[in-house]
Order: C-alpha cells, then structure tokens, then sequence
C-alpha cells in the first residue's frame, strides 16, 4: 500500500529553526509537495520538490531524497503566525496525490 | 480574485437527507477534486474530474456523486447522509503546469 509519515505534532520556540520530516512509499514518485494549513482554513502551497535537494524560498526550505523516500521541511526564524498544521503530499506514478496525516507546529513564545 | 468558491461553508444536516456542496473556479483549471480532512487523517480524495465531462472515483467515493458540466463546476452530492459523512469538505483545482492545488475555503458538514 501507500504510505506519508510524518510526526503528529511538534513544539518550537519562536525564533529557533525547526524540522518537519516526511517519509514515503508510494507506487512511483512525480514529486513531492508541502502544505501549510491554519486552523480553520484551507491548504496553502508551499513547496514542491522533484530533484533531489534542498529549493529555498525565503525562511522556508524544502529538501528531497529519492532514494530515501524522505523529505524534510526546514523553517528558520520562526514566528508565531508559522503556527499551522504542515501537510505533505506525494504525486503518485498515476498523478494522484497521496496525502501525509499533517504535522501540527507549535510555536511558543 | 475568487479562486474557488464553497458553498455553504457550514451546514447542519439531518440523516437521510439530500445535500449539495457548490464548487466554483475561475482560474479555468482542467482538474477538480473533492477531498474530506477528518481530524487525525490525512485528506482523503472521493471523487476527482480531470476535465469537463469527466468524473472519477477517489479513495473515498461511496455515498457521493459529482458531476462536471463545464469547467468552472464541480458539486457533490450527498444521495442520503449519513453521520459518518460528518466532515470538513474541500474542492480543489490544480494548475496542469506545476501540479499546484487550490483549495476552496471548506465546507463543514454536521450530519445528524
């Protein structure tokens, strides 16, 4: 079967860096995606990846192993409003995302 | 810029009742989706459209219909509701190029 893990929840403090992982086993890979969720509110993009390797976008970094099935999602200079649910998401070999549970930040001050 | 539009964005339904959740987009996006997101799963896809005139089946589709007479449209229907379609609903359309979703802002269905 197919699989996203990624942890239920983790706590950082505001300012630090922190690191949501993901790893996956799907039936083939077209690329990898993260999402943010609000409590409350819709997905918003963040990244997609489908190289191998780390794409930087402002305070957010988004890195991919192929190989590993693992990807990870770095946030530096955390803020309060980075408090959000993280989803991520696989394109699988017949285009169809598969979707991680999503991992809930919690920013402390 | 609208986007995608949902309605209604809440809804109190009693079981055995008809229900439709409206899905607008204005970005004449090919692809349409419907996903629930329940607490402590991810979102689970129940039906998808990859164009006008198209419709399939997701992971969930038992107890929804859709249909898909143009590009801008995608409802779903509930036949006859039941609690465990007690949910938050979300329509999406994707950007072919990038593969990108745009969610509509949800819809919260309470059956009871």
């Amino acid at each position: 079967g197919q699989n996203i893990d990624q942890p239920t929840e983790m706590t950082a403090t505001e300012g630090a860096i922190v690191q949501i992982n993901c790893t996956y086993q799907t039936s083939g890979f077209n690329g990898l995606f993260w999402y943010q969720q609000h409590a409350g509110e819709a997905p918003t993009f963040l990244s997609y990846n489908v190289l191998d390797g780390l794409e930087e976008k402002g305070r957010f970094s988004s890195f991919l192993s192929r190989s590993k099935g693992y990807s990870y999602l770095l946030l530096k200079e955390l803020q309060m409003k980075d408090s959000a649910s993280y989803l991520c998401a696989v394109l699988d070999s017949n285009y169809q995302l598969i979707w991680g549970a999503g991992t809930k930040l919690i920013i402390k001050p | 810029i609208a986007g995608i539009t949902q309605a209604p964005t809440s809804q109190i339904l009693a079981a055995g009742r008809r229900m439709t959740l409206r899905c607008t987009q204005d970005m004449r996006h090919n692809a349409m989706y419907w996903y629930r997101q329940d607490l402590g799963l991810g979102l689970r896809l129940i039906h998808y459209s990859n164009t006008a005139g198209t419709t399939g089946k997701g992971e969930v589709p038992d107890g929804y219909s859709v249909s898909r007479a143009n590009t801008d449209d995608f409802p779903l229907t509930l036949a006859s509701a039941v609690p465990s379609q007690t949910s938050v609903y979300f329509c999406a359309s994707s950007d072919t190029n990038t593969g990108e979703l745009f969610f509509g802002e949800g819809s919260r269905l309470t059956v009871l």
